[in-house]
């Protein structure tokens, strides 16, 4: 079975850029996350969707993050502008629904960003 | 909110030794706990889980018993092995929308 695959690996930006992710999920799953981990810490959730609805973007910066999932599979996540504080790994995760006993999460290898 | 607390590394160990990391969380409702572990350049990977109270997750030698009581999933491993070095992260989920909170990370190096 395929990973959650994301791409790039790593991107260098300097501030006030633009950037996007991609991320595409296990086959199948209707859920999909975006975390951000910044060094040294764990990951926080951003953004989550249910098929291509959003069920959670509380913790989103709306006024330069957005996040879509267009027919319920592939997500891409942009930053517009982005900000130094914005240099973290972003991590892509699915399951195969967000109610599952357990929540098991399979998370993709994640995108390097560093800002400059 | 919910939490997890976990304890600091890095931790450097020689193969063969016995690994503990310890986590506490703080929760509102009973939530399910998990290990995660990211080997170097590899996104997270679960380790174990355990939905309830009293309830052993167990994967690769590795154990963690859910104590409600003094609200702690230790994790432990007898006999590491070099293989075994990565950053491991404490998580829970709550029951209420299923989001998981992480922990900060412990690094663990393993010398041969």
């Amino acid at each position: 079975e395929a990973g959650v695959a994301q791409s790039p690996r790593y991107k260098i930006i300097e501030k006030r850029q633009s950037v996007a992710f991609w991320c595409n999920p296990i086959s199948g799953h209707a859920t999909l996350y975006w975390y951000q981990q910044i060094l040294g810490q764990g990951p926080k959730l951003l953004i989550q969707f249910q098929n291509n609805g959003v069920v959670d973007d509380s913790q989103l910066p709306k006024d330069r993050f957005s996040a879509e999932r267009l027919k319920g599979v592939d997500s891409t996540l942009k930053i517009q502008p982005a900000k130094l504080e914005d240099s973290a790994v972003y991590l892509c995760a699915s399951s195969w629904t967000s109610d599952m006993n357990g929540n098991e999460q399979f998370f993709g290898p994640g995108t390097r960003l560093t800002v400059l | 909110g919910d939490s997890v607390t976990q304890m600091e590394g890095p931790v450097t160990l020689s193969e063969e030794a016995f690994l503990t990391i310890n986590c506490t969380y703080t929760a509102t409702g009973y939530p399910s706990l998990f290990w995660y572990v990211q080997y170097p350049g590899e996104g997270l990977q679960l380790l174990l889980k355990a939905t309830k109270a009293d309830d052993k997750g167990s994967n690769k030698g590795f154990e963690a018993t859910y104590r409600k009581e003094t609200t702690s999933f230790h994790l432990e491993k007898g006999s590491v092995q070099v293989s075994d070095s990565a950053v491991y992260f404490c998580a829970l989920s709550d029951r209420s929308d299923y989001k998981l909170s992480f922990g900060a990370g412990t690094t663990v190096t393993v010398r041969a």
